[in-house]
């Protein structure tokens, strides 16, 4: 299957940053990109659908300004954390997928992001 | 909208039994419907999908599904457990590969 890049796979950082993870399509170009969050022994939880040359749409109860998404090429989207607080801390993972109805979405390998 | 429904977090197993795990979805729209696999601290991995072919779905490490429109279901199953098959299962559905994922059930195998 093809392959999604997902980059730092661990971080801490200290509360007040930003912190930017990386979502790459290695071998086919994704027009949409996903983000979900997952807490602690939960399920996956959608934050925001990335699309490529447009502004990313944002769940219900998902700050807009908090978790800045960017997709400036069809190989990458990227998530920004900004200013950091503990309860940010959680697993990240996004996912791609080619264009076209209903194909498969593949998954890159998560970040875990500690705020300390 | 579309949502999915996984019973009982946590699913205890003997090494060598059947695995079973139900999953119910609903859906305004003809379902795609996904099992997905997650190791802890890894990403998710595909493990079957029904995408209105055949009903019975076989997928990778011996893992089957069988979509039932009537009964809105969707259950995973293997004839018989390995060690390594611990791990966290979800069901997703979707149209155009914005997944709902269900709550996950975590398999414990038993020696």
């Amino acid at each position: 299957g093809a392959v999604v890049s997902q980059h730092p796979s661990r971080v801490i950082c200290k509360s007040g940053t930003s912190v930017k993870i990386e979502c790459r399509s290695l071998d086919f170009q994704a027009t949409t990109m996903f983000w979900y969050r997952q807490f602690p022994k939960k399920s996956l939880m959608l934050m925001a659908t990335s699309n490529e040359g447009s502004k990313a749409t944002y769940e219900q109860g998902v700050e807009k300004d908090k978790f800045l998404i960017n997709h400036a090429s069809l190989t990458l989207s990227t998530l920004t954390v900004t200013s950091a607080h503990p309860e940010d801390s959680s697993f990240y993972i996004c996912s791609a997928s080619a264009p076209g109805g209903n194909t498969e979405a593949f998954f890159g390998q998560g970040t875990r992001l500690t705020v300390v | 909208a579309q949502s999915v429904t996984q019973l009982g977090s946590h699913v205890s197993v003997s090494e060598g039994a059947l695995v079973l795990l139900r999953c119910n979805y609903s859906s305004s729209v003809p379902p795609y419907l996904f099992w997905y696999v997650q190791y802890p601290n890894q990403g998710l991995q595909l493990l079957l999908k029904y995408t209105s072919a055949a009903t019975l779905v076989k997928g990778i490490n011996g893992f089957e599904a069988e979509f039932k429109k009537s009964e809105t279901s969707f259950h995973l199953t293997k004839p018989s457990a390995h060690m390594s098959d611990a791990a966290e299962y979800f069901c997703a559905v979707t149209p155009y590969n914005r997944l709902a994922f269900g709550k996950g059930n975590q398999v414990v195998v038993i020696p």
